[in-house]
């Protein structure tokens, strides 16, 4: 089957660096793709890696290992509004989307 | 319009009740699609279309139907609603099917 695995949720301090790491199984790669969603708000695209390595753009940098089945979100100089889920998906061999759960970050003073 | 709207923004439904949402886009999109969210589960798909005329299921479809009459809408309908098809429902679009989706400010559902 097709697995994605995020934390459930993470804690950090506002100013800090966190890393939210996600790893996957799935029928193919075609891509994998970041999303952030404010609680009772949609999915807003943060970042897509489909070759092996960092992609920078910001506060926000997002690592792939496709040998490994794992990315990584690396969110630099935190700040409050940065309190959000972040939702990690492959896109699989049918160009369809496979969704983790999903981390929430709780950020604090 | 700009990008994606939904409606209703939310609804409660009587179960057993016929309910057909919403979803334009203006952004000439090629392919849209229908996700439910449901807490501690991933986004799931309920069904897509990758281009005017033509749709298909996805990985929750059991309930739900769709058309795409043109490029800007696709609608989802539930024919008889259960409890539990109580959700947030988002609809998303892309380019080309193959690339990133943008999604809509979703629906909030509730079957009692």
């Amino acid at each position: 089957g097709q697995n994605i695995d995020q934390p459930t949720e993470m804690t950090a301090t506002e100013g800090a660096i966190v890393q939210i790491n996600c790893t996957y199984q799935t029928s193919g790669f075609n891509g994998l793709f970041w999303y952030q969603q404010h609680a009772g708000e949609a999915p807003t695209f943060l970042s897509y890696n489909v070759l092996d390595g960092l992609e920078e753009k910001g506060r926000f940098s997002s690592f792939l290992s496709r040998s490994k089945g794992y990315s990584y979100l690396l969110l630099k100089e935190l700040q409050m509004k940065d309190s959000a889920s972040y939702l990690c998906a492959v896109m699989d061999s049918n160009y369809q989307l496979i969704w983790g759960a999903g981390t929430k970050l709780i950020i604090k003073p | 319009i700009a990008g994606i709207t939904q409606a209703p923004t939310s609804q409660i439904l009587a179960a057993g009740r016929r309910m057909t949402l919403r979803c334009t886009q203006d952004m000439r999109h090629n392919a849209m699609y229908w996700y439910r969210q449901d807490l501690g589960l991933g986004l799931r798909l309920i069904h897509y279309s990758n281009t005017a005329g033509t749709t298909g299921k996805g990985e929750v479809p059991d309930g739900y139907s769709v058309s795409r009459a043109n490029t800007d809408d696709f609608p989802l309908t539930l024919a008889s609603a259960v409890p539990s098809q109580t959700s947030v429902y988002f609809c998303a679009s892309s380019t080309s099917g193959r690339d990133t989706q943008y999604f809509g400010p979703g629906t909030r559902l509730t079957v009692l």
